[in-house]
């Protein structure tokens, strides 16, 4: 079956530095990958997402990029804040009509002051 | 209205309780979704409905029972749980994208369920 990695599980940056984090998936048939934010004790947030018809897509300091070939894709958060700190899930879905979303296992993500 | 509703957010209940958690929204989503979610994991699929139907069960043990009374709401009743059920539960909805066949998800809030 369809399987996520997400990497890396922690990451730190100093604040006004750009974070990457990286998603690997298995089923070529995905075609729609979201990414969520969860702040401690809160919901996951859907941040960002990407079609499989599209290279890259951004929004504000926000960015995610699919490289199809390669089946992985990629959350790059520049100039980050206190704020941007929260775990981050990417997930793979295919249209089969399943609703089914694949996550990734998180990433902490700690931007020090 | 933009948002999934969750009730109650928090919950105590003890192994031989019956109690019951509520799903509510009002975007006209046709797709909603149980969710379990333990500390530092991912959250985990237990039920998907659509269109006011089960179109999937993870598997789940049945002292968990779902039910859609209808396309606003879902809910979860729980029977005779363990310790080890202790955890966040989240429900979701999505709307579907004829255009491109993808479906956007949004959580609600979630309830912290405790099992004593």
């Amino acid at each position: 079956g369809e399987n996520v990695e997400q990497h890396p599980s922690t990451l730190s940056v100093q604040e006004g530095d750009s974070a990457v984090i990286k998603c690997t998936y298995s089923d070529s048939a995905s075609n729609y990958f979201p990414w969520y934010k969860q702040e401690l004790g809160k919901r996951p947030q859907l941040i960002i997402d990407i079609r499989s018809n599209v290279g890259e897509k951004k929004d504000q300091r926000i960015a995610v990029t699919l490289n199809k070939t390669a089946k992985h894709f990629s959350l790059h958060i520049t100039e980050t804040q206190p704020e941007d700190s929260a775990v981050y899930f990417c997930a793979a879905s295919i249209n089969s009509g399943t609703y089914k979303y694949i996550f990734g296992t998180g990433t902490r993500l700690k931007v020090l002051a | 209205d933009t948002e999934v509703t969750q009730t109650p957010k928090h919950l105590v209940m003890g192994m031989t309780n019956k109690k019951s958690l509520k799903c509510e929204q009002h975007m006209g989503h046709r797709a909603m979704y149980w969710y379990k979610q333990k500390a530092k994991k991912p959250p985990e699929l237990m039920f998907v409905y659509s269109y006011e139907k089960l179109s999937i069960n993870e598997s789940v043990p049945s002292r968990f029972s779902p039910e859609c009374p209808n396309s606003s709401l879902l809910n979860l009743h729980l029977h005779a749980l363990q310790p080890e059920d202790s955890a966040l539960y989240l429900c979701a909805s999505s709307v579907y994208y004829s255009g491109t066949g993808t479906y956007e998800q949004y959580f609600g809030p979630g309830t912290r369920l405790t099992v004593t």
